[in-house]
């Protein structure tokens, strides 16, 4: 079994401030990590993703995300916070068994609010 | 979200009633899913499909049945609408290889009264 955990609903930060947004897994199996980022009605889009190699994956608009296994965390940062990044966050684990359709579990999001 | 096209956009029910969410992707892969999206629970998994005629439950799959009519579209039907099934509806499509990346629609939202 695997499952997601995002600490905190609701994240608000100052333009030009760190983004750090939290993310802990749980998985059997070796991981593979997802960020999606979900604008007001529209679907998920991906953001960034760790499947093998590098621990440090950087993403779309400046994001990054580092796996660290000893914390099974895959917290996404950004340097500078900017009012188009407010959205809502997700992150995601798959099970990845081969040979079948691999599922996504899903956090329960985290809603970035970034303010003047 | 393109490549995944789903339809209808909005709907409201009354309880009891039945209708389709249909689905189409365009890009040729061979997984697709419906997921559903409420408040404070993120997305969980309805059904999917790992090929053309497959069809596996996922999380929570009370309440729906599915369809892979063929490799480009996957439906998803409520029999008997309950207000417990008031969500957003996403049809997803899945990306090469085995990697877990999707693709969404735009979304579903529907409201059963």
């Amino acid at each position: 079994a695997q499952s997601v955990t995002q600490l905190g609903s609701h994240v608000s930060v100052s333009e030009g401030a760190l983004v750090l947004l939290r993310c802990n897994y749980s998985s059997s199996v070796p991981p593979y990590l997802f960020w999606y980022v979900q604008y007001p009605n529209q679907g998920l889009q991906l953001l960034l993703k760790y499947t093998t190699g590098a621990t440090l994956v950087k993403g779309i608009n400046g994001f990054e995300a580092e796996f660290k296994k000893s914390e099974t965390s895959f917290h996404l940062t950004k340097p500078s916070a900017h009012m188009s990044d407010a959205a809502e966050y997700f992150c995601a684990v798959s099970d990845k068994r081969p040979g079948t359709a691999s599922k996504l579990t899903f956090g329960t999001g985290t809603r970035l609010q970034v303010t003047l | 979200n393109a490549g995944v096209t789903q339809t209808p956009k909005f709907q409201v029910l009354k309880t009891g009633q039945s209708m389709t969410l249909q689905c189409a992707q365009d890009m040729n892969h061979n997984s697709m899913y419906w997921y559903r999206q409420d408040p404070g629970m993120g997305l969980r998994l309805i059904y999917y499909s790992a090929s053309e005629g497959t069809t596996d439950k996922g999380e929570v799959p009370n309440g729906y049945n599915v369809s892979r009519l063929n490799k480009r579209e996957f439906s998803l039907r409520l029999e008997s609408a309950a207000p417990s099934q008031t969500s957003v509806y996403f049809c997803v499509q899945g990306g090469q290889g085995n990697t877990g990346e999707l693709f969404f629609g735009e979304g579903s939202r529907l409201t059963v009264l």
